[in-house]
């Protein structure tokens, strides 16, 4: 079945530093695919999507490149900040267009300033 | 505007005790959902409604009782829990056409639920 597979956390980085979590994933079809992001004590927070191959998304400094030869979906941002110490979760919707999410099991990121 | 709202943000409640959490949106989305998260675990999805139908009830016990009274609200009804129903219960909706979903959820804040 469709899978995601996100790298283990927790990630920490100081500030200003380059961010990469891996994202990679297993579908049959054509699934879309998105970051979701979770601060503290919140709900989770559309980040960003691609919705086909080569798409790229991005969204505050955050970006994610679709690629599907290497059926990866990686998060990268260039310059981290304290602020943007959160769980991040990779998630792919069921390629068929029913209302299932895949999600990735989350990466906790800290930042230190 | 793409806010779901939820309230309580908190709740603490007995094991006999009947309470509901709700949820709001009014992004002309007809799909809304229902998932359970516990701490350091994605989310989980419990149910799925469409056109104020219910389309999907991912095999949840029943003292969970979800009702869609109209296209923007989703409430879940509480009965009777057990103190490993404590975790945080997010809405999300999204827009579906004809049966196909749209790619992107949009979730709430959640409600954090204690059961003693």
């Amino acid at each position: 079945g469709d899978s995601v597979t996100q790298m283990e956390g927790p990630v920490t980085l100081s500030e200003e530093a380059f961010l990469t979590i891996n994202c990679t994933y297993t579908a049959t079809g054509y699934p879309s695919l998105f970051w979701y992001v979770q601060y503290p004590g919140e709900g989770l927070q559309l980040l960003l999507k691609a919705t086909k191959a080569d798409d790229k998304g991005s969204n505050k400094g955050f970006e994610a490149t679709y690629r599907k030869e290497t059926t990866s979906f990686h998060l990268e941002k260039g310059s981290v900040q304290v602020s943007d110490s959160a769980v991040y979760f990779c998630a792919l919707s069921d390629p068929s267009g029913t209302y299932k999410y895949i999600f990735g099991t989350g990466t906790r990121l800290k930042v230190l300033a | 505007d793409t806010e779901v709202t939820q309230t309580p943000k908190h709740l603490v409640m007995g094991m006999t005790n009947k309470k509901s959490l709700k949820c709001e949106q009014h992004m002309g989305h007809r799909a809304m959902y229902w998932y359970k998260q516990k701490a350091k675990k994605p989310p989980e999805l419990m149910f799925v409604y469409s056109y104020e139908k219910l389309s999907i009830n991912e095999s949840v016990p029943s003292r969970f009782s979800p009702e869609c009274p109209n296209s923007s609200l989703l409430n879940l009804h509480l009965h009777a829990l057990q103190p490993e129903d404590s975790a945080l219960y997010l809405c999300a909706s999204s827009q579906v056409d004809g049966g196909i979903f749209s790619y992107e959820q949009y979730f709430g804040p959640g409600t954090r639920l204690t059961v003693t």
